[in-house]
């Protein structure tokens, strides 16, 4: 069946980098996405990667896809305290954009 | 935001009584769609919506209906609602006509259900 899986939580310090990591089921997901989730707020959408792309960056945001392994990752460079909050990726197999959500990894920023 | 608004914004009801929340979206989008946020699971489709009149049911359908009447409005009904509907509900639109376009979500809204 369909699973995203992702770690629960990452602690970083203040300036370094974050890495988040994802793996994914359905080979058949046209995009990838990334969406951003702080504290009692909505899902914001940070990125996302068309699948026959290995890489893709945006300003402090490069994601990663190994398709081989089914595997995406959040690279997140010069982590700030802003950048504190919940990270899910997505994949949308199938028609309509039915989004497959992970559970989502909390990630905590400290001086 | 993409013009997302769900009313009510929390709600704190009793098991048996029906509850409907509201998605409103102000830009003509297609699809639209109803995800449910509880710890441990990410967000989980419920229902969705391809056009007026036009919908299909989720990963999490059971104990929930759905009804679009107009563009601009997607309804999600809690016909008795229970203990284990306590969550979070999220909207969704698509930011285009095509159903690989990009989703934008709501505010979401905190129902409980004593």
């Amino acid at each position: 069946g369909e699973d995203v899986e992702q770690s629960l939580f990452l602690s970083v310090r203040e300036g370094d980098s974050s890495v988040i990591n994802c793996t994914y089921t359905d080979s058949s997901s046209t995009y990838l996405y990334w969406y951003k989730q702080e504290p009692g707020a909505g899902l914001q959408l940070l990125t996302y990667i068309f699948s026959n792309m290995d890489m893709k960056q945006d300003q402090r945001l490069t994601v990663l896809l190994n398709k081989k392994d089914k595997h995406l990752s959040l690279r997140i460079a010069d982590t700030q305290t802003g950048d504190s909050a919940i990270y899910f990726c997505a994949e949308a197999p199938g028609g309509y954009n039915k989004l497959i959500f992970g559970a989502g990894t909390r990630l905590a920023v400290h001086p | 935001d993409a013009g997302i608004t769900q009313s009510p914004r929390h709600k704190v009801t009793e098991t048996g009584t029906p509850v409907t929340l509201r998605c409103h979206q102000t830009e003509n989008h297609r699809y639209m769609y109803w995800y449910r946020q509880d710890p441990g699971h990410g967000l989980r489709l419920i229902h969705y919506s391809y056009g007026v009149k036009d919908t299909d049911k989720g990963e999490v359908s059971d104990g929930y209906s759905v009804s679009r009447s107009k563009t601009e409005d997607f309804l999600l009904t809690l016909e008795s609602a229970t203990s284990s509907q306590t969550s979070v509900y999220f909207c969704a639109i698509n930011s285009g006509r095509s159903s690989t376009d990009t989703q934008y979500f709501g505010p979401g809204t905190r129902l409980t259900v004593l």
